[in-house]
């Protein structure tokens, strides 16, 4: 069946680099994509969205990129804090408006 | 807002015993989804909800498993007989009615069956 998966499981970065986070989906008719962040003893938190129209979508510090063309999504994380590890998914809109979760990249940030 | 409210937030059991978990949506959200998380299988959705239906089960292992959602502001999850490998964290999140769906989760109950 179509999933959702991510390329790294584990990802160490320096305080104040840049993070990029992919992940790859495999359902070609997804039109709706989140990324989520979750820290440790918490339950997932919302940190972007992007729509299939779009390739690229900016908010604060973080960017959200779809490449429709290669089923690929990727989170960029700008200047990395310590407050930004945590796991993270990529989770994409099912048929029936349920959310299809990934299995989670762990960001750790080394000061 | 108080969020999604879930509780217990732990509940330790013994294998065999019937195990129920609560969930409060947002007041106002028409989804509602419960999740279970565990290290070896990562977030799964187990079954959801809307306006008080459930609208996919697939997900729900067993007949061991069941949900209710009774109201628009309650729903539960049941475990019976529960066993060792239920262990994980459950989730319960609610969304709006809306195109896009930006899902809020409660902050977990953590059940560990001995």
């Amino acid at each position: 069946g179509e999933s959702v998966g991510l390329h790294l499981p584990t990802l160490s970065v320096q305080e104040g680099d840049n993070s990029i986070i992919n992940c790859a989906y495999s359902n070609s008719a997804s039109d709706y994509f989140i990324w989520y962040k979750q820290e440790s003893g918490k339950g997932p938190q919302f940190i972007i969205d992007i729509r299939s129209n779009m390739d690229k979508r900016q908010g604060q510090r973080v960017t959200v990129l779809l490449n429709k063309t290669v089923k690929h999504l990727s989170l960029q994380i700008a200047a990395t804090q310590p407050g930004d590890s945590a796991v993270y998914f990529c989770a994409e809109k099912g048929n029936n408006n349920d959310m299809r979760f990934g299995a989670g990249t762990r960001l750790t940030v080394k000061p | 807002d108080a969020g999604v409210i879930q509780s217990p937030r732990h509940e330790v059991t013994e294998m065999g015993q019937e195990v129920t978990l609560r969930c409060k949506p947002i007041s106002g959200h028409d989804y509602l989804f419960w999740y279970r998380q565990t290290m070896m299988r990562g977030l799964e959705l187990l079954i959801y909800f809307n306006n008080n239906v459930p609208i996919d089960d697939s997900g729900m292992p067993e007949d061991r498993f069941s949900a209710k959602m009774p109201n628009a502001s309650f729903s539960t999850l049941k475990i019976q007989p529960s066993e060792p490998r239920d262990s994980a964290v459950y989730f319960c999140a609610s969304s709006l009615i809306s195109e896009y769906n930006e899902q809020f989760f409660g902050p977990g109950t953590r059940l560990t069956v001995l």
